[in-house]
């Protein structure tokens, strides 16, 4: 069974440019959480989908935006980069919800904003 | 609001027992997880807890006490390979996926 798939895994970007990155569940997960992971504020929840919807949504600028489509893979975008937005970006999918099984990660889109 | 503790580094030797301490404080909560992420690498999965008590995996097992805000991971047998950052991490609510999660504590295992 594949796992978690995000591409691209490295992007370099310059400020006021805008980023799409893209993530695939491993298939039959149709929950997929978008998180922001820096040294400094460690992990912190961007977004979260289900059946193309947003039901969740951290505490980040309206920059931050995201979709799911009907296969369940997702994509998050980044408008008028900064260079806060340095970061790595972690998918992570679960079967639904309310899923007590765990969160399987993807390996993550490394983001440098130049 | 939003609070959850670790201690920042954490130092053992191979073959020993690690205990890694988390506190929170988080404005709902439905279960506490524990991840290993070794360095440029994602998170996995080692235990999750919603009841008070000990879940024992193997070498990994978490305890929980949910009146004391209060879990730890413990680690027997210490192997070279768990040299890794561990993150202690609260759902919040049954309606998503939402993690709230630690700063995560830097484990060393040195030979």
């Amino acid at each position: 069974k594949a796992g978690v798939t995000q591409t691209p895994r490295y992007l370099i970007k310059t400020r006021g440019q805008q980023v799409t990155l893209s993530c695939s569940p491993i298939s039959g997960h149709r929950s997929v959480s978008w998180y922001q992971q820096t040294p400094g504020q460690g992990l912190q929840f961007l977004f979260e989908y289900f059946s193309e919807t947003q039901r969740n949504k951290g505490n980040f600028p309206g920059r931050f935006s995201g979709r799911q489509f009907s296969n369940s893979r997702s994509e998050m975008n980044v408008s008028t980069l900064e260079l806060g937005d340095s970061a790595l970006y972690l998918c992570a999918s679960s079967r639904t919800p309310t899923s007590v099984d765990e969160q399987f990660f993807g390996p993550g889109t490394r983001l440098t904003v130049l | 609001g939003q609070n959850i503790d670790q201690p920042t580094e954490m130092t053992a030797t191979e073959g020993a027992i690690v205990q890694i301490n988390c506190t929170y404080q988080t404005s709902g909560f439905n279960g506490l997880f524990w991840y290993q992420q070794h360095a440029g690498e994602a998170p996995t999965f080692l235990s999750y807890n919603v009841l008070d008590g000990l879940e024992e995996k193997g070498r990994f097992s978490s305890f929980l006490s949910r009146s004391k805000g209060y879990s730890y991971l413990l680690l027997k047998e210490l192997q070279m390979k768990d040299s890794a950052s561990y993150l202690c991490a609260v759902r919040e609510d049954n309606y998503g996926q939402n993690f709230v999660f630690g700063p995560g504590t830097r484990l060393s295992v040195l030979p």
